[in-house]
């Protein structure tokens, strides 16, 4: 079946310093979505991609969707003690409103 | 508007006792999810919904199962509670290729 896997699990950063977490699908993804959980809460939307090759950018995060659609990344610039949490993406496959979260990545940020 | 409504927030059951847990969503969102989260695992679909009166698997619906008689409600049922269902449920809510809205939360202790 549909697996997505995402690296690394941890990150422990610097504040200003740059972060990347990782996503790649055993299959073709109809589209990706992102999403940011804090300690304690609940997973909260960020982005969602659906065309090869489309970049995203929201102030400080840049989206990918690699051109194969099986893979995307989530880069941070210059972190701050705010972007501290886990986050996953999720991938979803044709028309069947299935949706396969990553492991997530886990933020670190040191003031 | 609620959003997306979990009940019980926290459960502790014996081995081999039953529950239900409940999600309510009062966005009129086709789509519904059973997730559970466990540290390291990442959120791990059980069932989802894809309209009123659907169910199907996730990656682990062994030992669940779902009901969905109304568009708004979407039931999780454990028949025989083990210790490996020991986790943190959420539910989750969108409309066909939206963003998903989650629950609180339900966790979910078996001893």
């Amino acid at each position: 079946g549909q697996q997505v896997m995402q690296i690394p699990q941890y990150q422990h950063v610097q504040e200003g310093e740059d972060f990347t977490t990782y996503c790649n699908s055993s299959t073709t993804l109809s589209n990706i979505q992102w999403y940011k959980q804090r300690p304690g809460g609940h997973p909260v939307f960020l982005i969602q991609l659906v065309k090869s090759g489309e970049v995203k950018k929201q102030k400080r995060l840049t989206f990918q969707f690699g051109e194969a659609k099986k893979n995307s990344s989530l880069h941070i610039t210059a972190t701050q003690t705010t972007d501290v949490g886990t986050y996953f993406c999720a991938g979803g496959s044709g028309n069947t409103g299935k949706l396969i979260f990553g492991q997530g990545t886990t933020l670190q940020v040191k003031p | 508007n609620a959003g997306v409504t979990q009940t019980p927030k926290f459960r502790v059951l014996k081995t081999g006792q039953s529950m239900t847990l409940l999600c309510a969503q009062d966005m009129n969102h086709e789509y519904m999810y059973w997730y559970r989260q466990d540290p390291g695992m990442g959120l791990r679909l059980i069932h989802y919904s894809v309209g009123e009166g659907t169910t199907a698997k996730g990656e682990v619906p062994d030992g669940y199962n779902v009901s969905r008689l109304k568009k708004q409600n979407f039931l999780l049922g454990l028949e025989s509670a083990a210790p490996s269902q020991t986790s943190v449920y959420f539910c989750a809510s969108r409309l066909v290729y939206g963003e998903l809205f989650f629950g609180e939360g339900s966790r979910l202790t078996v001893l």
